[in-house]
């Protein structure tokens, strides 16, 4: 079955701190990766994708992940953590020549001050 | 920047009756999708629609359920006869194309069956 595993329940960080929000996928062949953030009472947000290349991806709010094939995992990571990036991050998978996004269970971030 | 919309926000609705769930896409987008999420659950892929057409479904969405593009700008999620289980976040999403594009979500519609 394909499925992706965000090990963590909550990531708890002091701020200014490094942050990393793991997860790993179980999809045959080589899917497209993508990670959301959602605010309270707020949609999804796309924070950025991997697709090919490089494997180390930059996206919106200092937000970087590292895409591993032979791990199969696509940590999210940031330097140092700001208050504001409390929050519910999903890790989501998408195999080629499909439309469907395969969500993990989402992780909360808390950023302590 | 441009965002896709949801009305309503919050639907209350008694078990048996038929909703309609609207959503405006981003102008320029092809590809329109819904997801739900079961309050404490994963995110899951209900439907995809491209070119006046169902793309992908996934297996929840059933004879229960049709989306439709009923004019330019909105798309909507029917739900016939609804069911307490129906109860959840439904989100909208759209993107630019397809598969290696990414799709941005609405801010949800959550649909209370009681």
């Amino acid at each position: 079955a394909q499925s992706v595993a965000q090990p963590e329940d909550q990531v708890n960080v002091a701020e200014g701190n490094p942050l990393t929000v793991k997860c790993t996928y179980s999809v045959s062949g080589n899917p497209y990766l993508f990670w959301y953030v959602q605010y309270p009472n707020r949609g999804l947000q796309f924070l950025l994708k991997y697709i090919t290349g490089d494997n180390l991806v930059k996206g919106s709010y200092g937000f970087e992940a590292e895409f591993n094939k032979s791990q199969t995992s696509f940590h999210l990571k940031k330097p140092s953590a700001l208050v504001s990036d409390s929050a519910l991050y999903f890790c989501a998978v998408r195999r080629p020549n499909t439309d469907k996004l395969i969500f993990g269970t989402g992780t909360r971030l808390q950023v302590f001050p | 920047e441009p965002e896709v919309t949801q009305t309503p926000s919050h639907q209350v609705t008694q078990m048996g009756q038929e909703v309609i769930l609207r959503c405006v896409p981003i102008s320029n987008h092809l590809y329109f999708y819904w997801y739900r999420q079961i309050l404490g659950q994963k995110v899951e892929f209900l439907v995809s629609f491209y070119n006046n057409e169902i793309s992908e479904k996934s297996e929840i969405f059933d004879d229960q359920f049709s989306v439709e593009r009923p004019d330019g700008s909105n798309f909507t999620l029917k739900i016939r006869s609804t069911k307490l289980e129906d109860s959840a976040m439904y989100f909208c999403a759209s993107s630019e194309r397809g598969q290696d594009t990414e799709a941005f979500f609405g801010q949800g519609t959550r649909l209370t069956v009681v």
